[in-house]
């Protein structure tokens, strides 16, 4: 059965540019989260869904930051304008009714 | 506000020399603890869920444990494959059943 899939590993942009991050969470798990791991502050959740509903986006930073779930199996989260400061791995999760989360292989994101 | 503080930072074993890590915890209302390995480069990887005090949980090597503040990973006779990051998160009651909190982790290294 098939983990939690992220697209792209590696992202390497400039600042000002728009950076988009997938994510395809297990089949059947009816929620979804984005997280952010940096040295200093650890995994941060940014956001979540359930049933493909935003739940709770108070840990996104800033406007520069969105995400969406058009569907059960595909989710994106967005940064535009992108900032040297928005530089960390980005790991999406699912799980099944609250319940133990998966995480994905992330995406470590680098702005120049 | 949820807390989390993992001790040691950083743990440095010789092969076969047990120990424990430490997970303390702040929350309104647990409703479970969960206990992550975290290899580099990697997403974090389930490995226990405990939810009531007294529990405890075994995994080959490793068994988790929990009081009402604290709870305790427990590494016997631990083999350089057991090096990584063990992550510590929270669950609260009134999180909706979903969102976890996340201590900043212990780096474990085991030599051979």
């Amino acid at each position: 059965d098939a983990g939690v899939i992220q697209s792209p590993r590696h992202e390497v942009t400039e600042m000002g540019q728009e950076v988009t991050l997938r994510c395809k969470p297990i089949s059947g798990h009816d929620y979804l989260f984005w997280y952010r791991q940096t040295m200093m502050r650890g995994l941060e959740l940014l956001i979540y869904f359930n049933n493909n509903v935003p739940i709770d986006d108070s840990g996104m930073p800033e406007d520069r930051f969105s995400a969406k779930m058009p569907n059960a199996s595909f989710s994106t989260l967005k940064i535009q304008p992108s900032e040297p400061r928005d530089s960390a791995v980005y790991f999406c999760a699912s799980s099944r009714k609250g319940n133990e989360q998966y995480f994905g292989p992330g995406t470590r994101l680098t702005v120049t | 506000e949820d807390q989390v503080t993992q001790s040691p930072e950083a743990l440095r074993l010789q092969e076969g020399e047990s120990s424990s890590l430490n997970c303390s915890y702040t929350v309104s209302g647990l409703r479970g603890l969960f206990w992550y390995r975290q290899d580099p480069g990697k997403g974090p990887e389930f490995l226990f869920t405990l939810y009531s005090a007294g529990e405890e949980k075994e995994k080959e090597r490793l068994k988790a444990t929990l009081t009402k503040k604290e709870s305790f990973l427990h590494i016997t006779a631990p083999k350089p494959e057991d090096s990584a990051t063990y992550l510590c998160a929270v669950q609260a009651l009134n999180s909706g059943y979903s969102t976890l909190t996340f201590g900043k982790g212990t780096m474990l290294l085991v030599s051979p």
